[in-house]
């Protein structure tokens, strides 16, 4: 299996244009993740879905911010109008989750950077 | 509210030495704790965990030791190898999701 796949794997923009990152999750998973990596605060959980469905969206930051999962081998973070706050690396992770051990396996991020 | 802490930003190690890391966790809720690897440009891979009602899990040279009354977990790395350079992440499972520290970054000295 290719593993997670992000897209882009950098991205620069300059603030107030819209930035759309993109995520291709392990075929048979169920559930995917999408977290946010800063220095201050690590890896955040942005958004989780389960069976395509989104269960908990309270760590995204603001409206600026929105995630879809049209299907179960698709999804994409949205950030309109990007700031340069938003500079960070974006991570995605899927796994199939029936008990709380089960690992998640990430791709390789995109890192934003927003001028 | 940061519920999992790593307090450590970075670790020096000398090449065959152990390397203790350390994390402390707030939600006596969490039964699954989990300890991810970074290295730069990719995302983080597993790396060990622990269930809530063990107080150790070894595999190989990684150890992870859990101390449910006191909300602590560490991992040893022993001997340490320069490979082990990387940034290491402590998670913690509660219901359907994983809460991370910020990350200890881990530099092996040869």
């Amino acid at each position: 299996d290719a593993g997670v796949i992000q897209s882009p794997r950098h991205e620069v923009t300059e603030m107030g244009q819209e930035v759309t990152l993109r995520c291709k999750p392990i075929s048979g998973h169920n559930s995917l993740f999408w977290y946010r990596q800063t220095m201050m605060r690590g890896l955040e959980l942005l958004i989780y879905f389960n069976n395509n469905v989104p269960i908990d969206d309270s760590g995204m930051p603001e409206d600026r911010f929105s995630a879809k999962m049209p299907n179960a081998s698709f999804s994409t973070l949205k950030i309109q109008p990007s700031e340069p706050r938003d500079s960070a690396v974006y991570f995605c992770a899927s796994s199939f989750r029936v008990r709380e051990d089960e690992k998640l396996f990430f791709g390789s991020g995109t890192q934003l950077s927003v001028l | 509210d940061q519920q999992v802490k790593q307090n450590s930003p970075s670790l020096s190690v000398q090449e065959g030495r152990i390397s203790i890391l350390n994390c402390d966790y707030t939600n006596s809720m969490f039964d699954y704790f989990l300890w991810y690897k970074k290295y730069p440009a990719e995302g983080p891979t597993f790396l060990i965990s622990i269930s809530s009602i063990k107080d150790k899990n070894e595999d190989g040279r990684f150890t992870v030791f859990l101390n449910k009354s006191a909300k602590h977990l560490s991992l040893h790395i022993v001997p340490s190898q320069p490979g082990d350079s990387a940034v290491y992440f402590c998670a913690a499972s509660g219901d359907y999701k994983l809460s991370f520290g910020a990350g200890t970054t881990v530099t092996v000295r040869a």
